[in-house]
């Protein structure tokens, strides 16, 4: 079946690092793939979509490309800041299948210090 | 403004009783969907519906109880057969295109 693998975290950074979070995933046809961030306490929003191969998603300075020959869909930001800090889900959507929902990986928390 | 408004925030519940958990949406959407979200776990589906009238059960549906009578609202019921309720529960709303989901703040559940 269908599903996602994400890094475990926590992750914990210095303000202005390099951020990286690896997603891959496991999937039957072509499905479009999703990052969501989660801040304390709060629901999901979504951070940014890739729907077909090697297509790149890029909002607030973060950006992950959709590589099919490597299924992977990691999450990249040049230089982080606290405000980042949050949970950050890798979710697909093969919605070629009868239901047509979102298959979320376990989630990576980070933690940005000034 | 257009959102998914979930209520209340928090909610507890004594053993052996039902609760209900609300979800409203006003973004005209056909698809809705309820999550269960544990520590360090990614999100379960429990129920979704993709159309007025219908609905289908998730990964995890046993001890819950839904219903879509209206476009806008999807309540969830969390039973007494639910032994360990215990969790952030979320609710999203979905137009069908390309599958993006939107979701609502959550409600946090507890049992007493």
């Amino acid at each position: 079946g269908n599903s996602v693998t994400q890094m475990e975290g926590p992750v914990t950074l210095s303000e202005e690092a390099f951020l990286t979070i690896n997603c891959t995933y496991t999937a039957t046809g072509y499905p479009s793939l999703f990052w969501y961030v989660q801040y304390p306490g709060e629901g999901l929003q979504l951070l940014l979509k890739a729907t077909k191969a090697d297509d790149k998603g890029s909002n607030k300075g973060f950006e992950a490309t959709y590589r099919k020959e490597t299924t992977s869909f990691h999450l990249e930001k040049g230089s982080v800041q606290v405000s980042d800090s949050a949970v950050y889900f890798c979710a697909l959507s093969s919605y070629g299948g009868s239901q047509g929902n979102l298959i979320f990986g376990k989630g990576t928390k980070l933690s940005v210090k000034p | 403004d257009g959102g998914i408004t979930q209520s209340p925030k928090y909610l507890f519940r004594k053993e052996g009783q039902n609760v209900t958990l609300s979800c409203e949406q006003n973004l005209n959407h056909d698809a809705m969907y309820w999550y269960r979200q544990d520590p360090g776990q990614g999100l379960r589906l429990i129920y979704y519906s993709q159309i007025v009238n219908d609905f289908q059960k998730g990964d995890i549906a046993e001890g819950y109880s839904v219903s879509r009578e209206k476009k806008e609202s999807f309540p969830l019921t969390v039973t007494s057969a639910q032994k360990n309720p215990t969790a952030f529960y979320l609710c999203a709303s979905s137009t069908g295109e390309k599958n993006i989901q939107y979701f609502g703040a959550g409600t946090r559940l507890s049992v007493l």
